[in-house]
C-alpha cells in the first residue's frame, strides 16, 4: 500500500509568483485535503476534493484553488503569493465514510521572500 | 464553532516519565477525536483516534480515553521514551463535517 505522497519537499518563491503543489492520494483513497501549518501552530483546513470536485473550504481567499483529477491526485494551486503564504503545507487524503480518518503526506515546505 | 483547545508547551521530562497532554475540544454532536505526532520535519502521523463517547484510544503505549460528560481527550504514557520526543496534535472531525480542527500542537522533549 502506497502511502501520501507530496512533491515538491520545498519550494521559494518572491511576493508575487504562482505556485502549484502537488498530492497523490493513498492508494484506494478517493477525498483529498490540504491544510496549512504555520510556524509552530497546527494546520488549518484549506478545502477538499472529492470525486474532482471542491467538498469544503476553510477561510482562505480565492487566490489559493485546487484540482483533483481521475485517478484522485490533487494539486494546490497559490496565485499572488504574499509573505504570509510562508508555511508547511499538508496533503491529506481519507476515503469516505463517517468519522474517516486521514492520513497526511509529509508536506511542501514553501518560503515566500 | 468546533474548536480544539491543547495544553502549551513546550514540555520536557526525563526518560520513562509519566506523560500527560490535556485536550478539550468544542463541538455540537458527536465528533471523532484524535492525536497526531509530528517529528522533526515531517508530516503528521496518525497516533490513535476515538469515534464515541468513552473509547479509549490507544497506541504504542500511548493511550486517550473520549470523555464527553469533560469535553476532553487528553493523552498519556505511563513511561516516556527519548524517541517520544516530537509535536503531538489534538484534532476533532465533526460528524456532520469533513474538515479536521487541530489544536495548536505540545512540543515534547524527553531527555535521557
Amino acid at each position: 500500500e502506497t502511502g501520501v505522497t507530496q512533491s515538491p519537499t520545498h519550494l521559494i518563491k518572491t511576493r508575487g509568483q504562482q505556485v502549484t503543489l502537488r498530492c497523490s492520494s493513498q492508494s484506494g483513497h478517493n477525498t483529498v485535503s490540504w491544510y496549512q501549518q504555520a510556524l509552530g501552530q497546527g494546520p488549518q483546513f484549506i478545502f477538499q476534493y472529492y470525486r474532482e470536485e471542491e467538498n469544503g473550504r476553510g477561510n482562505f481567499p480565492p487566490r489559493f484553488s485546487g484540482l483533483q483529477f481521475p485517478n484522485y491526485s490533487s494539486e494546490l494551486n497559490v496565485n499572488a503569493l504574499e509573505l504570509d503564504d510562508s508555511a508547511l503545507y499538508l496533503c491529506a487524503s481519507s476515503g469516505t465514510g463517517l468519522g474517516e480518518t486521514q492520513y497526511f503526506g509529509p508536506g511542501t515546505r514553501l518560503l515566500v521572500l | 464553532g468546533d474548536s480544539v483547545t491543547q495544553m502549551e508547551g513546550p514540555v520536557t521530562l526525563s526518560e520513562e516519565a509519566f506523560l500527560t497532554i490535556n485536550c478539550t475540544y468544542t463541538a455540537t454532536g458527536y465528533p471523532s477525536l484524535f492525536w497526531y505526532v509530528q517529528y522533526p520535519g515531517e508530516g503528521l502521523q496518525l497516533l490513535l483516534k476515538a469515534t464515541k463517547a468513552d473509547d479509549k484510544g490507544s497506541n504504542k503505549g500511548f493511550e486517550a480515553t473520549y470523555r464527553k460528560e469533560t469535553t476532553s481527550f487528553h493523552l498519556e504514557k505511563g513511561s516516556v521514551q527519548v524517541s517520544d520526543s516530537a509535536v503531538y496534535f489534538c484534532a476533532l472531525l465533526p460528524n456532520t463535517g469533513n474538515q479536521f480542527y487541530f489544536g495548536t500542537g505540545t512540543s515534547l522533549t524527553v531527555i535521557p
